[in-house]
């Protein structure tokens, strides 16, 4: 138990599905992260959130929307997707300081079909 | 763009042995992290040092750092099957962006 909540574990959907990540820390940090993680790439970062305003928008397509309405909670809407958007969706959490130790969720893998 | 590199990309060593993974990074850092992952789990943190510290140890795990080289090692002594995972190093900017950057990991493998 790391402290950070993913919902659901594993998500199948279609190409025309709206479905939707959800992410909840317990940690009392301030910041709150997305990270994409496909086979043989680097951990991509996709989203920041410090204290519920989005700094950081890693030019990821618009058929991704994050949504955080509080410290605590963060989502992950999707839509249209396609099937390379298949992969391990990782949410984190940190406390946004110079020891920006992050603790990350157990991740929602995804599959589009 | 990607901060931090570890090499090797994969490693297989026997139960009991030492395993050495190597970090590069490219710009100076404030400091640098290690974390493991189990396959298909989160990311879990292992180990910080800071940019003006040069070695730190915890359990088992010894974590050196050379700024000067822009490198880390991390060495895992008297390995065990369970230690069998990915292990990532990351990287701030040094910028006064604590953002971390991570790399494509080191997949360890420990057999029994």
């Amino acid at each position: 138990e790391t402290g950070v909540t993913q919902t659901p574990r594993h998500l199948v959907m279609g190409m025309t599905n709206k479905k939707s990540l959800k992410c909840e820390q317990h940690l009392g940090h301030n910041a709150m992260y997305w990270y994409k993680q496909s086979a043989k790439k680097p951990l991509e970062l996709m989203f920041v959130y410090n204290f519920k305003e989005q700094t950081e928008n890693n030019s990821v397509p618009s058929r991704f929307s994050p949504e955080c309405p509080n410290s605590s909670h963060l989502f992950l809407h999707l839509h249209t997707l396609q099937p390379e958007d298949s992969a391990l969706y990782l949410c984190a959490s940190s406390l946004y300081s110079g020891e920006n130790t992050i603790y990350f969720g157990e991740g929602s893998w995804l599959t589009v079909v | 763009s990607q901060q931090g590199e570890e090499d090797p990309q994969a490693l297989s060593i026997q139960e009991g042995e030492n395993a050495t993974m190597n970090c590069s990074y490219k710009t100076s850092i404030n400091n640098l992290q290690w974390y493991r992952q189990n396959s298909g789990r989160g990311l879990v943190h292992l180990i910080l040092i800071r940019s003006n510290e040069r070695e730190k140890h915890s359990g088992r795990l010894r974590v050196t750092l050379d700024t000067s080289k822009k490198s880390s090692s991390l060495l895992i002594t008297a390995s065990r099957a369970a230690d069998t995972a990915s292990y990532f190093c990351a990287t701030d900017s040094g910028a006064g962006s604590y953002q971390l950057t991570f790399g494509k990991g080191t997949k360890l493998s420990v057999i029994p």
